[in-house]
């Protein structure tokens, strides 16, 4: 079974604090996603990368970076956390070898910056 | 730019009852992937259902079946004999390449 995991469930920051959401996967996925969710929103695509050292700006990517340095890797980071960006966050992979289109989610870290 | 829609915030059935929850898209292209995902309390977004746009045959998954209509953009999702357990959060997707567009999420929740 494909394996999505994030480094922490629940974390609380202060603002302009720097906040690293890890994401790692176990199946070689070349494709890897950072959502938000917010209430009413569903989910909004922060950034992706379909390679190593490669990433793609999402639809909603002002005050986020994003780095992959290996395969399996995926951070998202906040260089100065804001309160506007408490939220749920939630990364996904997807690779050639599976069923179409078909991204597998890790269980989300929800973020909370006062 | 590809968007979906999902008009029903919160939808309620009774346990053993059929439910359908609504999603509508916009798109000019032709080939592309619809799915349900579904988001219990747990938070893990689990895959319900996909449906790929060339294929005229409603996908179907045991008690989760869609009704795939292309020319009007709409993809619903029928759950029959629904379970204590199909109470979640659902979100219908639209992909084409590797990106997924959701809409905003329906609140199922069944009834005892």
């Amino acid at each position: 079974d494909v394996k999505v995991t994030q480094s922490s469930r629940y974390l609380v920051k202060r603002t302009g604090e720097k906040v690293f959401l890890e994401c790692v996967q176990d199946m070689d996925h070349e494709n890897m996603f950072w959502y938000r969710q917010d209430p009413g929103l569903g989910l909004r695509l922060i950034y992706f990368s379909y390679d190593v050292k490669m990433k793609e700006k999402g639809d909603i990517p002002e005050g986020y970076s994003v780095s992959r340095e290996k395969k399996e890797r995926f951070s998202l980071i906040l260089e100065s956390a804001s309160t506007n960006q408490t939220s749920m966050y939630l990364c996904a992979s997807w690779g050639r070898g599976t069923a179409e289109n078909e991204q597998f989610f890790g269980p989300g870290t929800r973020l909370t910056v006062l | 730019a590809q968007t979906v829609t999902q008009s029903q915030p919160e939808m309620s059935v009774q346990e053993a009852e059929t439910v359908t929850l609504s999603c509508t898209y916009d798109t000019s292209e032709s080939d592309y992937y619809l799915f349900w995902y579904k988001q219990p309390p747990s938070r893990q977004m689990i895959l319900v259902i996909r449906q790929e746009a060339y294929k005229q045959q409603n996908a179907t998954e045991n008690r989760f079946s869609v009704n795939f209509q292309k020319a009007a953009k709409s993809f619903s999702l029928k759950i029959s004999d629904s379970q204590l357990g199909d109470a979640a959060m659902y979100f219908c997707a639209y992909a084409s390449g590797s990106r997924l567009t959701f809409g905003e999420g329906t609140q199922l929740t069944v009834n005892p």
